[in-house]
């Protein structure tokens, strides 16, 4: 089956320093992969999507300029947590949809846990 | 907009009864309806999926679940309840489903708790 991967699948940070955590799709191509965050006791949160050769689509609420996400290529999507703080610690997960399936069958990563001190 | 609503925040049942997780929606379209598993440092795991096919759904690890329209919900359910069903539990709605513009939307999560 499908399978997407997340690297790393955490990782602790100071304060002020940039963190990037790449999802890839390991048997198929993606020219769209989402991006959520899910904070403790609560549900996943879109927070963008990534389209390859293109600008990324944020959520409502979600800086652009904080979150740089780059769709390299058709497998290979990185979201970076630039100038990271305390509140930005959360659990960061993000899909795949195989192509030719429309994009609410999605695949997910197993999710990156990350720790800013 | 499309929203979804899961009636218990946690569940608790003994092994061997039946397990009803609830979720209710909200959509404007017609929409694409899931459940999805989150085990413990492990990714989401697709349980089932509704599309306007089937009104009751089959998914694996023996779960089910029913859309009903005319009481918008989706709930899942389980007859026998197994230790191993002990997790996090999400219902989602798609919007524009089958397109290349769908979104998610994720109920606020039922954890279940399966007792011996």
């Amino acid at each position: 089956g499908a399978v997407v991967s997340q690297h790393p699948s955490w990782v602790i940070c100071k304060s002020g320093t940039s963190v990037k955590i790449e999802c890839r799709s390991l048997d198929f191509q993606a020219t769209t992969m989402f991006w959520y965050r899910q904070f403790p006791k609560q549900s996943l949160m879109l927070m963008a999507t990534s389209n390859e050769g293109s600008k990324a689509t944020y959520e409502q609420g979600v800086e652009k300029d904080k979150f740089l996400i780059n769709h390299a290529s058709l497998t290979l999507s990185t979201l970076t947590v630039t100038s990271a703080h305390p509140e930005d610690s959360s659990f960061y997960i993000c899909s795949a949809p195989p192509p030719g399936l429309g994009t609410d069958t999605q695949y997910f990563g197993p999710g990156t846990r990350l720790t800013v001190l | 907009a499309q929203s979804v609503t899961q009636l218990d925040s946690h569940v608790s049942v003994s092994e061997g009864t039946p397990v009803l997780l609830r979720c209710n929606y909200s959509s404007s379209y017609s929409p694409s309806l899931f459940w999805y598993v989150q085990h413990p440092n492990k990714g989401l795991q697709l349980l089932l999926k509704y599309t306007s096919a089937a009104t009751l759904v089959k998914g694996i690890n023996g779960f089910e679940a029913e859309f009903k329209k005319s009481e918008t919900s989706f709930h899942l359910t389980k007859p026998s309840a197994h230790m191993s069903d002990a997790a996090e539990y999400f219902c989602v709605v798609s919007d524009f489903p089958g397109t290349s513009y769908g979104k998610l939307t994720f109920g606020q999560g039922t954890i279940l708790t399966v007792h011996p």
